[in-house]
């Protein structure tokens, strides 16, 4: 069953530090998306991509947050510098364009930030 | 505005019990509805949806949800609870972008 790949899995940077993650979408879903989770809170929509195209970044804090998907494919979500309120888990979604279907998540990147 | 409420923290139910676990909707339009199941650290987990059709959803690992218009709920059910089943529950409505607009979250504690 094809899956949404994220790496790395776990992240510890210092603050001020720059930490990058990475995702790899199912096989041929065109929409992309990037949430922040607090624990034991709901997702928090950052970016959301057609193909190469950012759809919504109304939300994603951009003095120090930028996200890219430069082939339309794996996409990359970057914070610099970090600040310790950035601790969270960091989840990629992705499904099929073209009505109301469902999003499929990796597993996430659980940052840290000391 | 579109909102899902679910207003429960935390739901408590014996092995061998039926769990329901509560959610409502605000939607202008016709709603798309979601279940999302999420283990620790681990992402989220399509459990279920309604699009359209009939109001009894049948979903993954023996989960269904019925949709009532008239009280704007989407509770999600299952007839027998495993310890398994423990986790956190999400609520989430499709928006006209395909954007979900997420419930809190219910913690559901399946008591041996």
């Amino acid at each position: 069953e094809a899956e949404v790949a994220q790496s790395p899995r776990y992240k510890i940077t210092e603050k001020s530090q720059a930490v990058a993650f990475w995702c790899d979408p199912i096989s041929g879903h065109a929409t992309l998306y990037w949430y922040r989770q607090i624990l034991g809170q709901g997702p928090e929509l950052l970016v959301q991509f057609q193909d190469e195209s950012v759809v919504d970044d109304s939300q994603l804090p951009k003095d120090r947050f930028s996200a890219e998907r430069l082939k339309g494919v794996d996409s990359t979500l970057k914070i610099q510098p970090a600040e310790l309120g950035d601790s969270a888990m960091y989840l990629c979604a992705s499904r099929i364009t073209g009505g109301p279907g469902e999003q499929y998540f990796g597993p996430g990147t659980r940052l840290t930030v000391t | 505005a579109q909102s899902v409420a679910q207003p429960e923290d935390q739901v408590n139910v014996a092995e061998g019990n039926p769990l329901t676990v509560k959610c409502t909707y605000s939607v202008s339009g016709n709603p798309y509805l979601f279940w999302y199941v999420q283990y620790p650290n681990r992402g989220l987990q399509f459990l279920l949806k309604y699009i359209t059709g009939d109001n009894l959803v049948k979903g993954s690992y023996g989960f269904e949800a019925e949709f009532n218009k008239s009280q704007t709920s989407f509770h999600l059910k299952k007839p027998s609870a495993l310890v398994s089943d423990s986790a956190l529950y999400f609520c989430a409505v499709g928006d006209s972008n395909y954007q979900l607009i997420w419930g809190a979250g219910t913690k559901l504690i399946i008591k041996p």
